[in-house]
Protein backbone atom coordinates (compact mmCIF):
# COMPACT_ATOMS: atom_id res chain seq x y z
CA UNK A 1 0.00 0.00 0.00
CA UNK A 2 1.72 3.28 -1.18
CA UNK A 3 -0.19 5.93 0.22
CA UNK A 4 0.21 8.99 -1.64
CA UNK A 5 2.79 9.33 -4.70
CA UNK A 6 3.98 12.64 -5.71
CA UNK A 7 6.35 12.81 -8.59
CA UNK A 8 8.68 14.27 -9.81
CA UNK A 9 10.44 14.95 -6.42
CA UNK A 10 12.44 17.78 -7.57
CA UNK A 11 12.06 19.76 -10.88
CA UNK A 12 13.67 23.55 -11.82
CA UNK A 13 11.44 24.90 -14.44
CA UNK A 14 12.60 28.22 -16.56
CA UNK A 15 9.68 31.23 -16.63
CA UNK A 16 6.87 30.82 -18.75
CA UNK A 17 7.45 27.53 -19.37
CA UNK A 18 4.37 24.26 -18.43
CA UNK A 19 4.32 20.98 -16.21
CA UNK A 20 2.21 18.84 -14.33
CA UNK A 21 2.75 17.56 -11.32
CA UNK A 22 1.22 14.28 -10.79
CA UNK A 23 -0.31 12.67 -7.67
CA UNK A 24 -1.67 9.67 -7.33
CA UNK A 25 -3.32 7.07 -3.93
CA UNK A 26 -4.39 4.03 -4.06
CA UNK A 27 -6.72 4.05 -1.00
CA UNK A 28 -9.59 4.75 -2.77
CA UNK A 29 -9.98 8.21 -0.90
CA UNK A 30 -12.58 10.14 -2.29
CA UNK A 31 -11.04 13.82 -1.87
CA UNK A 32 -8.15 14.73 -2.45
CA UNK A 33 -6.17 18.40 -2.45
CA UNK A 34 -2.90 20.51 -3.81
CA UNK A 35 -1.24 22.61 -1.07
CA UNK A 36 1.78 24.75 -1.47
CA UNK A 37 4.29 25.60 1.09
CA UNK A 38 7.11 28.38 0.98
CA UNK A 39 10.01 28.51 3.17
CA UNK A 40 9.25 28.61 6.92
CA UNK A 41 5.48 28.91 6.30
CA UNK A 42 2.13 26.78 6.77
CA UNK A 43 0.18 25.07 3.84
CA UNK A 44 -2.28 26.78 1.59
CA UNK A 45 -4.60 25.01 -0.29
CA UNK A 46 -4.40 25.65 -3.93
CA UNK A 47 -7.10 23.21 -5.35
CA UNK A 48 -9.53 20.25 -3.80
CA UNK A 49 -11.40 17.59 -5.50
CA UNK A 50 -14.59 16.10 -3.65
CA UNK A 51 -14.44 13.09 -6.20
CA UNK A 52 -14.04 12.10 -9.83
CA UNK A 53 -15.19 15.14 -12.02
CA UNK A 54 -15.54 17.24 -9.14
CA UNK A 55 -13.18 19.64 -9.08
CA UNK A 56 -13.16 23.15 -6.84
CA UNK A 57 -10.49 26.64 -5.79
CA UNK A 58 -9.07 26.75 -2.72
CA UNK A 59 -7.16 29.86 -1.33
CA UNK A 60 -4.66 30.40 -3.65
CA UNK A 61 -5.71 28.75 -7.31
CA UNK A 62 -4.51 31.53 -9.50
CA UNK A 63 -1.95 30.22 -11.60
CA UNK A 64 -3.05 26.58 -11.44
CA UNK A 65 -5.20 23.74 -12.94
CA UNK A 66 -6.63 20.60 -11.82
CA UNK A 67 -8.04 18.08 -13.31
CA UNK A 68 -9.87 14.41 -11.61
CA UNK A 69 -10.67 12.04 -14.28
CA UNK A 70 -9.91 9.16 -11.83
CA UNK A 71 -10.71 8.75 -8.55
CA UNK A 72 -6.53 7.88 -8.05
CA UNK A 73 -5.50 10.74 -9.90
CA UNK A 74 -5.50 14.35 -9.11
CA UNK A 75 -2.72 16.16 -11.60
CA UNK A 76 -1.81 20.08 -10.88
CA UNK A 77 -0.85 21.74 -14.23
CA UNK A 78 1.18 25.11 -13.97
CA UNK A 79 0.74 26.56 -17.81
CA UNK A 80 2.78 29.51 -17.19
CA UNK A 81 5.62 28.74 -14.41
CA UNK A 82 6.61 32.45 -12.52
CA UNK A 83 9.39 32.37 -10.43
CA UNK A 84 6.56 33.57 -7.46
CA UNK A 85 5.64 29.87 -7.65
CA UNK A 86 8.65 28.35 -6.38
CA UNK A 87 7.47 26.46 -3.97
CA UNK A 88 6.85 22.75 -2.14
CA UNK A 89 3.76 21.34 -3.70
CA UNK A 90 1.71 18.15 -1.05
CA UNK A 91 -0.53 16.36 -2.38
CA UNK A 92 -3.25 14.64 0.06
CA UNK A 93 -6.05 12.66 0.23
CA UNK A 94 -8.59 11.53 2.92
CA UNK A 95 -11.98 9.50 2.64
CA UNK A 96 -14.11 11.79 3.30
CA UNK A 97 -14.44 15.74 3.58
CA UNK A 98 -11.13 16.40 5.70
CA UNK A 99 -12.86 18.43 8.59
CA UNK A 100 -13.23 14.88 10.35
CA UNK A 101 -10.95 12.24 8.48
CA UNK A 102 -7.17 12.55 8.32
CA UNK A 103 -5.41 13.54 5.15
CA UNK A 104 -2.64 11.74 4.44
CA UNK A 105 -0.24 13.50 2.34
CA UNK A 106 2.74 12.53 0.02
CA UNK A 107 6.20 13.66 0.18
CA UNK A 108 5.92 16.71 -1.46
CA UNK A 109 7.41 17.93 -5.01
CA UNK A 110 9.88 21.15 -5.00
CA UNK A 111 9.66 23.23 -7.89
CA UNK A 112 12.20 25.94 -8.60
CA UNK A 113 11.31 28.12 -11.30
CA UNK A 114 14.31 30.21 -12.77
CA UNK B 1 -14.00 31.39 9.34
CA UNK B 2 -12.48 29.45 11.73
CA UNK B 3 -8.81 30.30 11.81
CA UNK B 4 -5.95 28.90 14.44
CA UNK B 5 -3.87 30.77 16.21
CA UNK B 6 -1.09 29.38 17.82
CA UNK B 7 2.57 30.08 19.39
CA UNK B 8 5.63 30.19 16.61
CA UNK B 9 7.88 28.61 18.52
CA UNK B 10 8.22 26.68 21.62
CA UNK B 11 11.89 25.10 23.28
CA UNK B 12 11.73 21.89 25.82
CA UNK B 13 13.95 19.56 26.82
CA UNK B 14 14.07 15.57 26.42
CA UNK B 15 11.63 13.84 28.83
CA UNK B 16 9.52 17.11 29.64
CA UNK B 17 5.93 17.21 29.17
CA UNK B 18 5.21 19.87 26.25
CA UNK B 19 1.95 21.50 25.58
CA UNK B 20 0.50 23.38 22.52
CA UNK B 21 -2.33 25.46 22.63
CA UNK B 22 -4.62 26.79 19.67
CA UNK B 23 -7.02 29.09 19.54
CA UNK B 24 -10.07 29.16 17.51
CA UNK B 25 -12.43 31.66 18.79
CA UNK B 26 -14.75 31.15 15.15
CA UNK B 27 -15.29 27.55 15.36
CA UNK B 28 -17.98 25.85 13.95
CA UNK B 29 -20.62 23.18 15.66
CA UNK B 30 -19.76 20.59 12.93
CA UNK B 31 -15.73 21.11 13.10
CA UNK B 32 -13.48 18.95 14.60
CA UNK B 33 -10.22 20.03 15.76
CA UNK B 34 -7.17 17.96 14.01
CA UNK B 35 -3.19 18.07 14.67
CA UNK B 36 -0.54 17.42 12.01
CA UNK B 37 3.01 16.70 12.52
CA UNK B 38 5.73 17.89 10.15
CA UNK B 39 9.27 17.10 9.57
CA UNK B 40 11.66 18.69 7.13
CA UNK B 41 11.12 17.74 3.59
CA UNK B 42 8.07 15.67 4.56
CA UNK B 43 4.43 15.97 3.98
CA UNK B 44 2.39 16.39 7.14
CA UNK B 45 1.29 13.24 9.41
CA UNK B 46 -1.83 13.36 11.34
CA UNK B 47 -1.19 13.36 15.20
CA UNK B 48 -4.73 13.13 16.66
CA UNK B 49 -8.04 14.84 16.54
CA UNK B 50 -11.21 15.70 18.70
CA UNK B 51 -14.16 17.16 18.92
CA UNK B 52 -14.58 18.25 22.73
CA UNK B 53 -13.53 16.97 26.17
CA UNK B 54 -10.34 14.61 26.19
CA UNK B 55 -8.64 11.98 23.52
CA UNK B 56 -5.62 10.60 24.04
CA UNK B 57 -3.81 7.36 21.63
CA UNK B 58 -0.41 6.45 21.82
CA UNK B 59 1.51 9.43 20.94
CA UNK B 60 -0.22 12.57 22.34
CA UNK B 61 -3.08 13.88 24.20
CA UNK B 62 -5.93 16.33 23.13
CA UNK B 63 -7.76 18.80 25.66
CA UNK B 64 -10.91 20.23 24.53
CA UNK B 65 -12.69 22.73 26.81
CA UNK B 66 -16.64 23.04 26.81
CA UNK B 67 -16.54 26.35 24.83
CA UNK B 68 -14.03 24.43 21.98
CA UNK B 69 -12.63 27.73 21.15
CA UNK B 70 -9.24 26.36 22.37
CA UNK B 71 -7.54 23.10 22.14
CA UNK B 72 -4.12 21.86 23.71
CA UNK B 73 -2.01 19.38 22.25
CA UNK B 74 -0.03 17.49 25.25
CA UNK B 75 2.99 15.28 24.39
CA UNK B 76 4.27 13.35 27.26
CA UNK B 77 8.06 12.97 27.90
CA UNK B 78 9.13 14.32 24.19
CA UNK B 79 12.24 13.19 22.71
CA UNK B 80 14.80 14.78 19.94
CA UNK B 81 12.68 13.16 17.43
CA UNK B 82 9.68 15.41 18.33
CA UNK B 83 11.09 18.08 17.38
CA UNK B 84 9.48 19.38 14.25
CA UNK B 85 6.13 21.85 13.07
CA UNK B 86 3.08 20.94 14.96
CA UNK B 87 -0.16 22.15 12.59
CA UNK B 88 -3.91 23.02 14.36
CA UNK B 89 -6.07 23.00 12.42
CA UNK B 90 -10.45 23.35 12.46
CA UNK B 91 -12.33 23.08 9.41
CA UNK B 92 -14.07 25.90 7.03
CA UNK B 93 -17.09 24.74 7.64
CA UNK B 94 -17.82 24.52 3.84
CA UNK B 95 -18.28 20.62 3.87
CA UNK B 96 -15.28 20.59 5.36
CA UNK B 97 -13.05 20.71 2.58
CA UNK B 98 -11.47 24.12 3.40
CA UNK B 99 -8.77 23.87 5.73
CA UNK B 100 -6.64 26.45 6.87
CA UNK B 101 -3.02 25.18 8.26
CA UNK B 102 -1.50 28.68 9.70
CA UNK B 103 2.20 28.50 10.80
CA UNK B 104 1.85 26.21 12.84
CA UNK B 105 4.82 25.69 16.30
CA UNK B 106 7.98 25.24 15.57
CA UNK B 107 8.71 22.64 18.43
CA UNK B 108 12.63 22.33 19.38
CA UNK B 109 13.49 19.58 21.74
CA UNK B 110 16.98 20.01 23.20
CA UNK B 111 19.26 17.14 24.98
Amino acid sequence: NAGVTQTPKFRILKIGQSMTLQCTQDMNHNYMYWYRQDPGMGLKLIYYSVGAGITDKGEVPNGYNVSRSTTEDFPLRLELAAPSQTSVYFCASSFEGANNQPQHFGDGTRLSIL
Amino acid sequence: LAKTTQPISMDSYEGQEVNITCSHNNIATNDYITWYQQFPSQGPRFIIQGYKTKVTNEVASLFIPADRKSSTLSLPRVSLSDTAVYYCLVGEGRAGNMLTFGGGTRLMVKP
